[in-house]
């Protein structure tokens, strides 16, 4: 089973923020962030490794909650450029089997 | 960042034909990965491949699908009696050193008539 996103869509106009939740049934011992932008491969954006832990990357930082088997990612005064489908990526524990969420579409407007 | 490049860009077939999609990292790697993704829809993994064995593969990766790593450089991946249903973007990744995360090629389309 794949990891589930919520929301699947979203639309902010410039300089809005946004949350993206990734949430599993299995545990979770790592949660990897990507934007895909249309017509392109996913591009890798963070790692976070432990439970707890926060990261961040300009104005993009994420959580993990090993717990919950959860994690967010925050984008704030979102740009243009921060348009695209979010998703997040694990590898199954115990398999060499990776895994990507269902996905979150993202459109910022002027 | 690792680089990988994918050949070719854009790959017309008909349906019953074989195809060989190519990548090729720009530095030594041992973990490789295919995953297909249908215009709009999920990523999906098709297979992980480690030290020229195949170390984990999905449901999707049936018997018309193959991979190798021909010359210790390329790794192919062999789709042999095409479908229409096999249309799809096709991407390869490398994994990360240190960490499990996923660096992509460009990725091929590829179309079956």
């Amino acid at each position: 089973q794949q990891p589930v996103q919520s929301p699947q869509a979203v639309i902010l106009r410039e300089g809005e923020d946004a949350v993206i939740n990734c949430s599993s049934s299995k545990a979770l011992y790592s949660v990897h962030w990507y934007r895909q932008k249309h017509g392109e491969a996913p591009v890798f954006l963070m790692i976070l490794l432990k439970g707890g832990e926060q990261k961040g990357h300009d104005k993009i930082s994420a959580s993990f909650n090993e717990k919950k088997q959860q994690s967010s990612l925050y984008l704030t005064a979102s740009q243009l450029s921060y348009s695209g489908t979010y998703f997040c990526g694990t590898l199954r524990g115990g398999t060499y089997k990776y895994i990507f969420g269902t996905g979150t579409r993202l459109k910022v407007l002027a | 960042e690792p680089e990988v490049t994918q050949t070719p860009s854009h790959q017309v077939t008909q349906m019953g034909q074989e195809v060989i999609l190519r990548c090729v990292p720009i530095s030594n790697h041992l973990y490789f990965y295919w995953y297909r993704q249908i215009l709009g829809q999920k990523v999906e993994f098709l297979v992980s491949f480690y030290n020229n064995e195949i170390s984990e593969k999905s449901e999707i990766f049936d018997d018309q699908f193959s991979v190798e790593r021909p010359d210790g450089s390329n790794f192919t991946l062999k789709i042999r009696s095409t479908k229409l249903e096999d249309s799809a973007m096709y991407f390869c990744a490398i994994r990360g050193r240190e960490n499990d995360e996923q660096y992509f090629g460009p990725g091929t389309r590829l179309t079956v008539t």
